[in-house]
């Protein structure tokens, strides 16, 4: 099975300031990668697919970069309506493996 | 645009199985990758299992396989996920998706509790 280790697990940060978040895979996954937000009680959201690919409505604000083991989710400019949780998903192989979770908290 | 929307809440007692459902409207099941996936505060986001288009093949987790049954009906568009000899660490959110998690249904709570 592929880990997929996601970084931080939690990250406090201030309205404007910029935000990476960083998935690693255990093997070579290629770009076969999502990203996902998800707000307490509600369903997750994608946001990036194909590891860079900025989904439909999603703000500018998103993206996504990476290929191979290593994936970068950054948010720009954070906004107070970006706390939640993030999450990625590999998709290369089954089975299908999520990140850990990294809980975003505006200061 | 595409919408999955699943059945309602559950609650079981541990040893007896449970069917979830998820319908889907805009597209259908047999055409696009489907996969079950749940949610627990212990464990994160685990995926179930799911049907590949591509082989028309549904694959099972390893740690589900022989306690989950996953079934599409083209004819009503649903697809369903049955796990058996609930255990209570079965407790947990239950969500179908499809497209590699592009559109997910509601979210089924499934309470297994004796």
């Amino acid at each position: 099975d592929i880990q997929m280790t996601q970084s931080p697990s939690a990250v406090s940060a201030s309205v404007g300031d910029r935000v990476t978040i960083t998935c690693r895979a255990s093997q070579g996954i290629s770009n076969s990668l999502a990203w996902f937000q998800q707000k307490p009680g509600k369903v997750p959201q994608r946001l990036i697919y194909a590891s860079s690919s900025l989904q439909s409505g999603v703000p500018s604000r998103f993206s996504g970069s990476g290929s191979g083991t290593e994936f970068v989710l950054t948010i720009s400019s954070l906004q107070p309506g970006d706390s939640a949780t993030y999450f990625c998903l590999q998709h290369n192989s089954f089975p299908l493996t999520f990140g850990g979770g990294t809980k975003v908290e505006i200061k | 645009q595409v919408q999955l929307v699943q059945s309602g809440a559950e609650v079981r007692k541990p040893g007896a199985s449970v069917k979830v459902s998820c319908k889907v409207s805009g597209d259908s099941f047999r055409e696009i990758s489907w996969h079950w996936v749940r949610q627990t505060a212990a464990k994160g986001l685990e995926w179930m299992g799911g049907f590949d288009p591509t082989d028309g093949l549904i694959t099972y987790a390893q740690k589900f396989r022989g306690r989950v049954i996953m079934t599409e009906d083209s004819s009503t568009d649903t697809a369903s996920m049955e796990l058996t000899s609930l255990r209570n660490e079965d407790t947990a959110v239950y969500y179908c998706m499809i497209g590699m998690g592009r559109t997910w249904g509601q979210g089924t709570l499934v309470t297994v509790s004796s």
